[in-house]
């Protein structure tokens, strides 16, 4: 069965920084490229980042690129998002989604871990 | 890159049919048959409904199916059931890029 459980939300300040996890099982990680995507409260769904399954490629959402950075461990089977210079609208339920196709369409999602920017 | 366009809210009686249209331009919806669709209920992960235009995940009933026109893509919902009252995303590729639409909210009468 595929899991993926992200971690390492919380509150910070503007300005700071934190260090998203998710680690994934249930399927060869290696294998897989993967997908952050969030959700600020009560509004839409919202592409972050995708990295390829072999890390050869990243990209980010304009509005978070310089700031945000994808990684993906696969001896840890584990994706994470270094996410620095936090302003109050990064502030949302982030989930890791595992990527398919051309296309990076999210087949498997996890819970999400809540990050809250906030002075 | 703007996100796609939604109507934000949708409604049917159990039983029917709904189409949820999602509208995007030559650059994602129409340019690619990329386009997949959500569903996430209150406090819920988004669940994959439909990929690649018109595909189905192995679990998903067939009362989901989706199509696409030129630059707007629609999912249909037929055969209305109470479980399926949820909040409705759609994704387009775009460029190396993943777009959202802004979501519909699926009322079951």
């Amino acid at each position: 069965e595929v899991q993926l459980v992200e971690s390492g939300g919380g509150l910070v300040k503007p300005g700071g920084s934190l260090r998203l996890s998710c680690a994934a099982s249930g399927f060869i990680f290696s294998e897989y490229s993967m997908n952050w995507v969030r959700q600020a409260p009560g509004k839409g769904l919202e592409w972050v980042s995708s990295i390829t399954h072999n890390s050869n490629y990243k990209d980010y959402a304009d509005a978070v690129k310089g700031r945000f950075t994808v990684s993906k461990d696969s001896a840890k089977n584990s994706l994470y998002l270094q996410m620095n210079s936090l302003r109050d609208e990064d502030t949302g339920v982030y989930f890791c989604a595992r990527a398919r196709g051309n296309d990076w369409y999210s087949d498997y999602w996890g819970q999400g871990t809540l990050v809250t920017v906030s002075s | 890159q703007s996100a796609l366009t939604q109507p934000p809210s949708a409604s049917g009686s159990p039983g029917q049919s709904v189409t949820i249209s999602c509208t995007g331009a030559s650059d994602d919806v129409g340019g690619y048959n990329y386009v997949s669709w959500y569903q996430q209920h209150p406090g819920k992960a988004p669940k994959l409904m439909i990929y690649d235009v018109s595909q189905r995940p192995s679990g998903v009933p067939d009362r989901f199916s989706g199509s696409k026109s030129g630059n707007t893509a629609s999912l249909i919902v037929s055969g209305l059931q109470a479980e399926d009252e949820a909040d409705y995303y759609c994704s387009s590729y775009a460029n190396s890029r993943v777009i959202f639409g802004g979501g519909t909210q699926l009322t079951v009468l």
